[in-house]
């Protein structure tokens, strides 16, 4: 399995709560991407990075910031937490041309 | 823009019968094109791909040919078993050199039956 971990694995947050979620691998991987997966919509790309600092947003960016300083670590921020964003995350990692490989996932709950 | 349209779910099967899972998608040029197959409380896990019209991509029984003239790419199984029980996406990357991302179907629940 690809070495890719993701913390929290669950969260429970309130409205208007900045929150922080981690994608860490071990996989020296250049690209690393951030999925939401809600029912009826597949997994949709909120995020992804192609390189240390070299981030763009995917198709439903809006709320959402990510950070990339080192080639293992992609953060996925939401500012202020809305109940819209109660949703599973998930991180990928691919290198160019090849599969995406996922983590297990975050299940994120904002009451 | 790109996009895959996959099969509604749930599929229902009982243990050995025949598994077909629509997949069609819309891009220009020759996407590469993959399914996803993911197990309850886990990530995804590449299934199989196809990355040229009329490849056929292979993996634990399940089968999916690229066509590029009906622009499909559906997942069948001759014989389902119990463990096959999964959510299976579709799943396409752009033809264009650089661009890595995936465009994703909404997924189909397959559940097997004994």
């Amino acid at each position: 399995d690809a070495g890719i971990t993701q913390s929290p694995r669950h969260k429970v947050t309130e409205t208007g709560t900045p929150v922080t979620l981690r994608c860490h691998q071990t996989e020296n991987h250049r690209y690393m991407y951030w999925y939401r997966q809600d029912p009826g919509h597949g997994l949709r790309l909120i995020h992804y990075s192609y390189g240390v600092k070299d981030t763009d947003k995917g198709e439903v960016s809006d709320g959402y910031s990510v950070s990339r300083s080192k080639t293992e670590d992609f953060l996925l921020t939401l500012e202020s937490a809305t109940s819209s964003q109660t949703s599973v995350y998930f991180c990928a990692i691919s290198e160019r041309g090849g599969e995406q490989f996922f983590g297990p996932g975050t299940r994120l709950t904002v009451l | 823009g790109n996009s895959v349209t996959q099969m509604e779910g749930p599929v229902t099967l009982s243990e050995e019968a025949f598994l077909t899972i629509n997949c069609t998608y819309t891009a220009t040029g020759y996407p590469s094109l993959f399914w996803y197959v993911q197990y309850p409380g886990e990530g995804l896990q590449l299934l199989l791909k196809a990355t040229k019209a009329d490849d056929k991509g292979s993996n634990k029984g399940f089968e999916a040919t690229y066509r590029k003239e009906t622009t499909s790419f559906h997942l069948e199984k001759g014989s389902v078993q119990v463990s096959d029980s999964a959510v299976y996406f579709c799943a396409l990357r752009s033809a264009n050199f650089g661009n890595e991302k995936l465009t994703f179907g909404t997924g189909t629940r397959l559940t097997i039956i004994p």
